[in-house]
């Protein structure tokens, strides 16, 4: 248990659906990021929150919208995928975007499968 | 771009072994961290490196931020097979809040 928490574990949506991914962290933690994790890949980073203000959007298509109400909520909502948008989504939070204080604790993920 | 060098990229070993990988790149990092994954979950951390030199040990793992602060290894002994699973260095710079991660050693242990 590393006090961050993701659900759903795992998704299986259509290209037409709409849903949303949920992460929360019990860490206090006030910067939080969704990684993409692809097979035989490095971990993509998608998007940074630090204090609730979006740091990055690492390029990412508009169909992955996040959105984060407060430092310890972060969602991912998703809208009109494409199969090779099928993953593991990573959440993971820091103390912050300061040195020493940027190591990252993630949580377990959810397996998203876009038929 | 920055980018870490990871090897090797698996390992099989025999329980008992002694294991040991690394990561390199041509970037200086101001922290060096160590994660391992278990199918179906996240990365979880095992060691966090903050200066250059510095050795820390997490049980029967050891690792190290190298002097040039480009490199960093990971090393495992006497594995047991619970160790099975993908190990992921990571590197971070100061001022950037960016994670630099490599693509990860797959270790296999039989038992």
């Amino acid at each position: 248990e590393t006090g961050v928490t993701q659900t759903p574990r795992h998704l299986v949506m259509g290209m037409t659906n709409k849903k949303s991914l949920k992460c929360e962290q019990h860490l206090g933690h006030n910067a939080m990021y969704w990684y993409k994790q692809s097979a035989k890949k490095p971990l993509e980073l998608m998007f940074v929150y630090n204090f609730k203000e979006q740091t990055e959007n690492n390029s990412v298509p508009s169909r992955f919208s996040p959105e984060c109400p407060n430092s310890s909520h972060l969602f991912l909502h998703l809208h009109t995928l494409q199969p090779e948008d099928s993953a593991l989504y990573l959440c993971a939070s820091s103390q912050d975007l300061v040195t020493s204080r940027k190591t990252q604790y993630f949580g377990p993920g959810t397996r998203l499968l876009v038929l | 771009g920055q980018q870490l060098n990871q090897s090797p990229q698996s390992m099989f070993i025999q329980e008992g072994e002694d294991v040991s990988m690394n990561c390199t790149s041509s970037s200086i990092f101001n922290t060096w961290l160590w994660y391992k994954q278990d199918p179906g979950e996240g990365p979880v951390l095992l060691i966090a490196l903050y200066k250059a030199g510095e050795l820390t040990s997490n049980g029967r793992l050891t690792a190290q931020f190298g002097i040039t602060r480009k490199d960093s290894f990971l090393n495992i002994s006497a594995s047991i097979p619970s160790d099975v699973g993908i190990y992921f260095c990571a590197g971070q710079i100061t001022g950037g809040f960016k994670t630099i991660f490599g693509a990860g050693t797959r270790l296999f242990v039989k038992a």
